[in-house]
């Protein structure tokens, strides 16, 4: 089956730096690549998400990039404030019929003041 | 709209016991899909319904877990017997169709198993 590996676990930034967390699969099937933030003891909810036919999405401070040669996805964020601050999941989504999705273990992104 | 609504929010029980959790989607979402989330890692799908057909079971121990679908809507996920690995959330999330589109999480049923 699908394999995501997430990296880093942590990341620790100063308000107004960028972030970037990655993701690698391991099925090149997966065709369909969301990211979701999860704040602490809330459900996870959609914050963008890239198709495979697409290298580069972008969502004012917020951009996803997609490389299917390498099987690698990474999510950037730029100028990031306090409310940034949770923890954020990639998954990789195969079609068999319905699209079935993978998750990564998750990055914990701390926005300091 | 309405979200995803799953009850009960939280449960203890104690090993060896069994336990079933609700959930009710988005009204018309035809896709229905059950998380395992422990602390500290990703949801683990454990089980993906296309109205009330099974897409998915790879990951579903299937000697303790069950689930359903009825008339393809609700759903629940029972668990018997219950084991410590057990303790974790279970998330209920819904989406439109099968195809590549939004998934909206429920609020988690918190499992501790003692």
């Amino acid at each position: 089956g699908e394999n995501v590996e997430q990296h880093p676990s942590t990341l620790s930034v100063q308000e107004g730096d960028s972030a970037v967390i990655k993701c690698t699969y391991s099925d090149s099937a997966s065709n369909y690549f969301p990211w979701y933030k999860q704040e602490l003891g809330k459900r996870p909810q959609l914050i963008i998400d890239i198709r495979s036919n697409v290298g580069e999405k972008k969502d004012q401070r917020i951009a996803v990039t997609l490389n299917k040669t390498a099987k690698h996805f990474s999510l950037h964020i730029t100028e990031t404030q306090p409310e940034d601050s949770a923890v954020y999941f990639c998954a990789a989504s195969i079609s068999r019929g319905s699209y079935i999705p993978t998750f990564g273990r998750g990055t914990s992104l701390i926005v300091h003041p | 709209e309405a979200g995803v609504a799953q009850s009960p929010r939280y449960k203890i029980i104690e090993k060896r016991q069994s336990v079933a959790f609700w959930c009710n989607p988005i009204s018309g979402h035809a896709t229905l899909y059950w998380y395992q989330q422990i602390l500290g890692q990703g949801p683990k799908l454990l089980i993906q319904f296309q109205n009330n057909g099974v897409v998915d079971d790879s990951q579903l121990p299937k000697d303790r877990f069950s689930a359903e679908r009825l008339k393809g809507v609700d759903s629940t996920l029972k668990i018997q017997p219950a084991k410590l690995e057990d303790s974790a959330v279970y998330l209920c999330a819904s989406s439109p169709s099968g195809g590549p589109a939004t998934q909206y999480f429920g609020p988690g049923t918190r499992l501790l198993v003692l």
